[in-house]
């Protein structure tokens, strides 16, 4: 079966760094993507990684290895802002978005 | 409107009714598809659409039906809700199919009693 592992719940706190790890069993692999929400809102787009290494942008970073499944989201000088739930998202041999259950991410003062 | 919008924003539902759940977006967009997103559970596709007037099946179809008559609206109907389709439903677009980004709309918070 396809399946993506992700962390249930992490906790940072305000100004430090945070590792969101993420991996991935699917049926054929087309992309992973992060995408960010918030608590009553709908999810918005972060990164799309498709080759193994590290994609930045700005205080964000996305991280992929093909061989081993594993992705990881990498958010630095975190803000309050930063404190909504990150989900990671397999796109299938069909195309078709395989999704964890996302990594709800706490930020402490 | 800009982007993706949904009616209603939530709804209660007696079991047994049929409900349409409205999607409609504004960027042109080729594909589009339904979520479900329950607590502990990543969001789950329900169908989709590559191109109007065709639609798919994904990975929980079951209880609902959909249509695609033209680009920009993409209904969602459940033909007699059950408690267990109590959930939050996101609609969402993208350029076409493929590795492009998904644009989610505000989401349908759906009470089935």
């Amino acid at each position: 079966g396809q399946n993506i592992d992700q962390p249930t719940e992490m906790t940072a706190t305000e100004g430090a760094i945070v590792q969101i790890n993420c991996t991935y069993q699917t049926s054929g692999f087309n992309g992973l993507f992060w995408y960010q929400q918030h608590a009553g809102e709908a999810p918005t787009f972060l990164s799309y990684n498709v080759l193994d290494g590290l994609e930045e942008k700005g205080r964000f970073s996305s991280f992929l290895s093909r061989s081993k499944g594993y992705s990881y989201l990498l958010l630095k000088e975190l803000q309050m802002k930063d404190s909504a739930s990150y989900l990671c998202a397999v796109m299938d041999s069909n195309y078709q978005l395989i999704w964890g259950a996302g990594t709800k991410l706490i930020i402490k003062p | 409107i800009a982007g993706i919008t949904q009616a209603p924003t939530s709804q209660i539902l007696a079991a047994g009714r049929r409900m349409t759940l409205r999607c409609t977006q504004d960027m042109r967009h080729n594909a589009m598809y339904w979520y479900r997103q329950d607590l502990g559970l990543g969001l789950r596709l329900i169908h989709y659409s590559n191109t109007a007037g065709t639609t798919g099946k994904g990975e929980v179809p079951d209880g609902y039906s959909v249509s695609r008559a033209n680009t920009d609206d993409f209904p969602l109907t459940l033909a007699s809700a059950v408690p267990s389709q109590t959930s939050v439903y996101f609609c969402a677009s993208s350029e076409g199919q493929g590795a492009n980004e998904q644009f989610f709309g505000p989401g349908t918070r759906l009470t089935v009693l």
